[in-house]
């Protein structure tokens, strides 16, 4: 594709639900990363995964958080129980070179979660 | 642990003025530093990368400059324009896992 998509771009939720944010990374990018942007603040990490696996997940904030990447391309971030605390935007990006000095991180629009 | 910070976190300047953003992270060990634009309500837009052996890059009006050692960045804006306004991050990458770590950015107002 011509860039990293994440779907829905905007989304609403009562607190105590399940939801679900999508993330298409960019065609043969292996790497992909999910972080989370605050109002005001910049974002933050949350996972990195190399191919289907998660390499790191040490900026998951609780178990509440899950984050798939079956087939090493679409990633899935769920969140349960959602809190109005994870109200953010969550932002996907997609890279070639992991852990070199030239990659680059393509970032997608990121998915804008409300918690009501 | 890399920590990131920018200030001032905003900044307003007539146009046609050349402007510096300022960016400082505590752990030198850092694979390259990125700078990226964001627009109200978008995602991150890449501007310029610094490889950890690079001392600078240039796009444009723009120029980014990288000193290690004292663990700082600065983003050089040349003539700037109103179409500049947006908020600028650095992030440094770090770690076999390429985690960037951002700043808080500075948002930027070009005044007509």
């Amino acid at each position: 594709g011509a860039g990293v998509s994440q779907t829905p771009s905007n989304k609403v939720t009562e607190k105590g639900k399940y939801v679900e944010l999508r993330c298409d990374p960019i065609s043969g990018h292996t790497a992909l990363y999910w972080y989370r942007q605050s109002l005001g603040q910049g974002p933050e990490f949350l996972i990195y995964f190399q191919g289907t696996g998660a390499a790191d997940d040490s900026g998951l904030p609780n178990d509440r958080f899950f984050a798939v990447r079956p087939e090493g391309s679409v990633s899935t971030l769920k969140i349960q129980r959602t809190e109005r605390g994870d109200s953010a935007v969550y932002l996907c990006a997609s890279s070639l070179d992991p852990g070199t000095s030239t990659d680059t991180q393509y970032f997608g629009p990121g998915t804008r979660l409300t918690v009501l | 642990k890399q920590e990131v910070t920018q200030i001032p976190a905003a900044l307003s300047v007539p146009e046609g003025e050349n402007l510096v953003l300022n960016c400082s992270f505590t752990d030198s060990a850092i694979y390259n530093l990125q700078w990226f634009r964001q627009d109200p309500g978008k995602g991150l837009t890449s501007l310029l990368l610094i490889q950890s052996s690079q001392r600078e890059q240039t796009s444009g009006r723009l120029n980014a400059s990288l000193d290690k050692s004292s663990g700082r960045s600065t983003l050089y804006i040349a003539a700037s324009q109103p179409g500049d306004s947006a908020t600028y991050l650095c992030a440094a990458l770090t770690g076999a896992n390429s985690k960037l770590t951002f700043g808080k950015g500075i948002t930027l107002s070009v005044r007509p």
